[in-house]
């Protein structure tokens, strides 16, 4: 059974830093690409970034870029999300979410984290 | 950049009745070499994550009834509820796939009975 385990949200101050984890099981974790989208309160879902099942590439929304950075330990089947610079409209729940396809980025979310809550406020 | 925009934003529907949700796309997700669309469906329950209902437009994920329905092509899409149920209460995304990212959802829809 394929099972997401998301963590690390919290609140933190503008300006600061958080890291989010993600804990995978039940599928051979290298082979599928990685994302996380975020759900700001009572909103819609805002794709963030996706890292390719080696790790090697990775795409940001321009909300994000320069200031996340997403990456993947393979070995502790583990994916991240360095989150630095943050600010009040990062505030939201975010998902790691699994590529449906190995080997392409192209490909829908199949499974997703329950979520974790980041709020940013001063 | 590439937009999706879903229509209506919110809608009610009778029980047993159907629901029809639209998605359009600024570019087409249709990728000529495999004629395939690189468009999904999800459901969203209230404190859920989203669930895959439908990719490739049209092909229904493990374990979705049938009563959902996934149509169109290139830049215009539909998503029906037949016969909705009250378990079918939530809010619909679709989101593109296609090419590279961003992998960008639409606005999201509200189906209420």
């Amino acid at each position: 059974e394929v099972q997401l385990v998301d963590s690390g949200g919290g609140l933190v101050q503008p300006g600061g830093s958080l890291r989010l984890s993600c804990v995978a099981s039940g599928f051979i974790f290298s082979s599928y690409p990685m994302s996380w989208v975020r759900q700001a309160p009572g909103k819609g879902l805002e794709w963030v970034s996706i890292v390719s099942g080696s790790g090697e590439t990775t795409y940001y929304a321009d909300s994000v870029k320069g200031r996340f950075t997403i990456s993947r330990d393979n070995t502790k089947n583990m994916l991240y999300m360095q989150m630095n610079s943050l600010r009040v409209e990062d505030t939201a729940v975010y998902f790691c979410a699994k590529g449906g396809q190995m080997a392409t980025v192209m490909a829908p979310f199949d499974y997703w984290g329950q979520g974790t809550l980041v709020t940013v406020h001063s | 950049d590439f937009v999706m925009t879903q229509s209506p934003d919110s809608l009610a529907v009778s029980l047993g009745e159907r629901a029809t949700i639209n998605c359009k796309s600024s570019q087409s997700v249709l990728y000529n070499f495999n004629n395939k669309n690189y468009l999904a469906w999800y459901q969203q329950k209230p404190g859920q994550p989203p669930r895959l209902l439908i990719y490739w437009a049209s092909t229904r994920a493990s374990g979705v009834p049938d009563r959902f329905r996934g149509s169109g092509s290139g830049t215009d899409f539909t998503l029906t509820i037949n016969s909705l149920q009250a378990e079918d209460v939530a809010v619909y995304y679709c989101q593109r796939y296609y090419h590279s990212p961003p992998l960008t959802f639409g606005g999201g829809t509200k189906v209420e009975i």
